[in-house]
């Protein structure tokens, strides 16, 4: 079953946070992000793994809750680079090897 | 450099046919998926591969076909069974070990004619 994203878009100005949620119903090991620019392949992000610590790329963190199965990716001060389609990927706790993933949340970054 | 190819960019299919998309990758890496993407929709797992030999179905696999020969290679038949083959098809590796990311090719974009 595939993870659930929300929101589903966001419009942010420059300078401005955001948060992405991804939440899964059945126990998971890991939960990889990955941006997508239009048209190109997505670029990872981040790996957050049961039991791991709050993981960072530039202003960009990210949060696994074990008791909730729920990741979140956090984007602190926006760039202008910031946007794109947000995708987390999660691996089962029971399902080694096999990721899924969500459906995207578009960020769009505005001057 | 260390990367994954896929090719064609662009392919065309007529109704019938099947067609066949390649994945290679010099990464070394054990593991290799096929995800489906539509517009405005997240990646579908079709197909992945563990290792040489062997391969799973993922959550959209039907219509679709793959054989793992080789370690670096990883080809995706879409077979005419698949009604709606219009997609954006990413192929991904990703080396031994969960705590490891996976690596995406650029895509092959594929279309009825």
């Amino acid at each position: 079953q595939q993870p659930v994203q929300s929101p589903q878009a966001v419009i942010l100005r420059e300078g401005e946070d955001a948060v992405i949620n991804c939440s899964s119903s059945k126990a998971l090991y890991s939960v990889h992000w990955y941006r997508q620019k239009h048209g190109e392949a997505p670029v990872f992000l981040m790996i957050l793994l049961k039991g791991g610590e709050q993981k960072g790329h530039e202003k960009i963190s990210a949060s696994f809750n074990e008791k909730k199965q729920q990741s979140s990716l956090y984007l602190t001060a926006s760039q202008l680079s910031y946007s794109g389609t947000y995708f987390c990927g999660t691996e089962r706790a029971d399902s080694w090897g096999k990721l899924q993933f969500g459906a995207g949340t578009q960020v769009v970054v505005t001057p | 450099d260390g990367g994954i190819t896929q090719s064609p960019k662009y392919l065309f299919r007529k109704e019938g046919q099947n067609v066949t998309l390649s994945c290679e990758q010099n990464l070394n890496h054990d593991a290799m998926y096929w995800y489906r993407q539509d517009p405005g929709q997240g990646l579908r797992l079709i197909y992945y591969s563990q290792i040489v030999n062997d391969f799973q179905k993922g959550d959209i696999a039907e219509g679709y076909s793959v054989s793992r020969e080789k370690k670096e290679s990883f080809p995706l038949t879409v077979t005419s069974a698949q009604k709606n083959p219009t997609a954006f098809y990413l192929c991904a590796s990703r080396q031994e070990g969960r705590n490891q990311p996976q690596h995406f090719g650029d895509g092959t974009r594929l279309s009825i004619l």
